[in-house]
C-alpha cells in the first residue's frame, strides 16, 4: 500500500511558467511534509517543507500548498528557471526515527 | 555543512558475493537511513537505525541486512548478491525529534551497484 502517491512522473515546462507537482497521502498522523530535489548524480536535498498547521508556505519561488482535509499537497515553481530541471520528491513523515516516506518522484525538464 | 560520505560511487559484483556498503555522517546524527533509488519507483527504505546498535527494517528489508557499531556509520550488508539487487543506493541521516524541529534528512551521493 503506497501511502504518498506523486504525480506526475514526468513535467515538461517553458522557461517562466509554472510547475505543479502534486502528492496525495494517507495516514493522518503524518506530521512533516517535505520536498527534495535531486539533481543527476547527486543525493536529493531538501528544497521546502511544511506542517500541517499551515495551508502555505513560500520560500522565494517555490511554493508548498497543503489541504489537510483533503490531504493533499503540491509544490508549485514560479517562473520555472532551465536550472530547476531536477528530480523533486515529495515525502511525509509522522516523526517515528525521524523516517519518511516518499512518493516516486516526478522528473521536471524546464525548455529554455 | 553535514557531510554524508559513501564508501563508493560504483561498485560491480558478482552474483553471490558479499557486498558491503559503507556510510559516514560527519554531524552527530542518531538517525541514518539506506534506501535504493529505481526509476519510477522513487526512493524506498531498506533499513533505518535511530541509535548505536539499534535498528528497523524499512518497507523492503529482504536480501538485506545493516550494522551501526558507531554513530557516524551505518553499513548496508548484501548477504548473497543478485542481480535484482542491481540499483542506485542512498545512505542518509538526521538528528532526532528532540534536537531538531524537523525531519530533515542529508543525503549521501549515492553508490551505483550492478550485480552481474
Amino acid at each position: 500500500q503506497q501511502q504518498v502517491k506523486q504525480s506526475p512522473q514526468s513535467l515538461i515546462v517553458q522557461k517562466g511558467g509554472i510547475s505543479i507537482i502534486n502528492c496525495a497521502y494517507e495516514n493522518t498522523a503524518f506530521d512533516y511534509f517535505p520536498w527534495y530535489q535531486q539533481f543527476p548524480g547527486k543525493g536529493p536535498a531538501l528544497l521546502i517543507a511544511i506542517r500541517p498547521d499551515v495551508s502555505e508556505k513560500k520560500e522565494g519561488r517555490f511554493t508548498i500548498s497543503f489541504n489537510k482535509s483533503a490531504k493533499q499537497f503540491s509544490l508549485h515553481i514560479m517562473d520555472s528557471q532551465p536550472g530547476d530541471s531536477a528530480t523533486y520528491f515529495c515525502a511525509a513523515s509522522d516523526g517515528h526515527a525521524g523516517k519518511s516516506t516518499f512518493g516516486d518522484g516526478t522528473t521536471l525538464t524546464v525548455k529554455p | 555543512d553535514v557531510k554524508v560520505t559513501q564508501s563508493s560511487r560504483y561498485l560491480v559484483k558478482r552474483t553471490g558475493e558479499k557486498v558491503f556498503l559503507e556510510c559516514v555522517q560527519d554531524m552527530d546524527h542518531e538517525n541514518m537511513f539506506w534506501y535504493r533509488q529505481d526509476p519510477g519507483l522513487g526512493l524506498r527504505l531498506i533499513y533505518f537505525s535511530y541509535d548505536v546498535k539499534m535498528k528497523e527494517k524499512g518497507d523492503i528489508p529482504e536480501g538485506y541486512s545493516v550494522s551501526r557499531e558507531k554513530k557516524e556509520r551505518f553499513s548496508l550488508i548484501l548477504e548473497s548478491a543478485s542481480t535484482n539487487q542491481t540499483s542506485m543506493y542512498l545512505c542518509a541521516s538526521s538528528l532526532s525529534e528532540g534536537r531538531s524541529s524537523s525531519y530533515e534528512q542529508y543525503f549521501g551521493p549515492g553508490t551505483r551497484l550492478t550485480v552481474t
